[in-house]
């Protein structure tokens, strides 16, 4: 069964410094890959998406993802975080795009 | 503007009433979802429409009864509410031709007292 693990429950970082957000999934073949991000008392918010083709991806707010196939992984990062990064960051896998599974989610802090 | 669109945005109720969150989409999209996030955080998927049709639904209480009357609206109806029902929910929507991702409504916080 496809499953996806985000190891780290809370990060905190200060403005300005390199975040990496951990993701591994659990999947036989590549999956569709996402991150989401989730600003409090808001919805979800598409930050980018993997399906195929070059390994690192771009997605808005200056983020970006790798997608490593040999460790199952998909890490987020951003070369420099800013205060209105603080938010809740999902991780998210499915065989299909209308069947994803969440990551149980990493909360940011940003430190001034 | 284009989106997900739930209503209520909070809802405050007691233990066994009934009540009904609403979501409509217009972005054109043949799917629609109910998830469901703890005080954790944590989403759980609880139902998926395909142009109407059941597609998914998950091991959910079956006081819990999705409802879409058409594919731009997939309403979420609860019976007989419990403390434990208390929750953020949220409605989603996703193109299966497109493969953008799901488009997340704001959310409807339910809190049973």
């Amino acid at each position: 069964a496809q499953s996806v693990t985000q190891p780290d429950i809370h990060i905190t970082v200060s403005e300005g410094a390199s975040l990496e957000l951990r993701c591994n999934y659990s999947y036989g073949a590549t999956p569709y890959l996402f991150w989401y991000v989730q600003s409090p008392g808001q919805g979800l918010q598409l930050l980018l998406k993997y399906f195929s083709g070059d390994t690192l991806v771009q997605g808005i707010k200056g983020f970006e993802a790798e997608f490593k196939r040999s460790q199952s992984s998909f890490n987020l990062r951003k070369p420099s975080v800013h205060w209105s990064d603080a938010a809740e960051y999902f991780c998210a896998v499915g065989p299909r795009t209308d069947k994803l599974i969440f990551g149980t989610g990493t909360r940011l802090q940003v430190f001034p | 503007d284009t989106a997900v669109s739930q209503t209520p945005k909070y809802l405050v109720t007691q233990m066994g009433n009934d009540k009904s969150i609403k979501c409509e989409q217009n972005l054109g999209h043949d799917t629609m979802y109910w998830y469901k996030q703890d005080s954790k955080k944590f989403l759980k998927i609880m139902f998926s429409y395909n142009n109407k049709e059941l597609i998914i639904n998950e091991t959910v209480p079956n006081r819990f009864s999705p409802k879409s009357p058409d594919k731009a609206h997939l309403n979420l109806h609860i019976n007989s509410l419990e403390l434990g029902d208390s929750a953020v929910y949220f409605c989603a929507s996703s193109s299966q031709i497109s493969g953008a991702g799901y488009t997340f409504g704001s959310g409807t916080r339910l809190t049973v007292v």
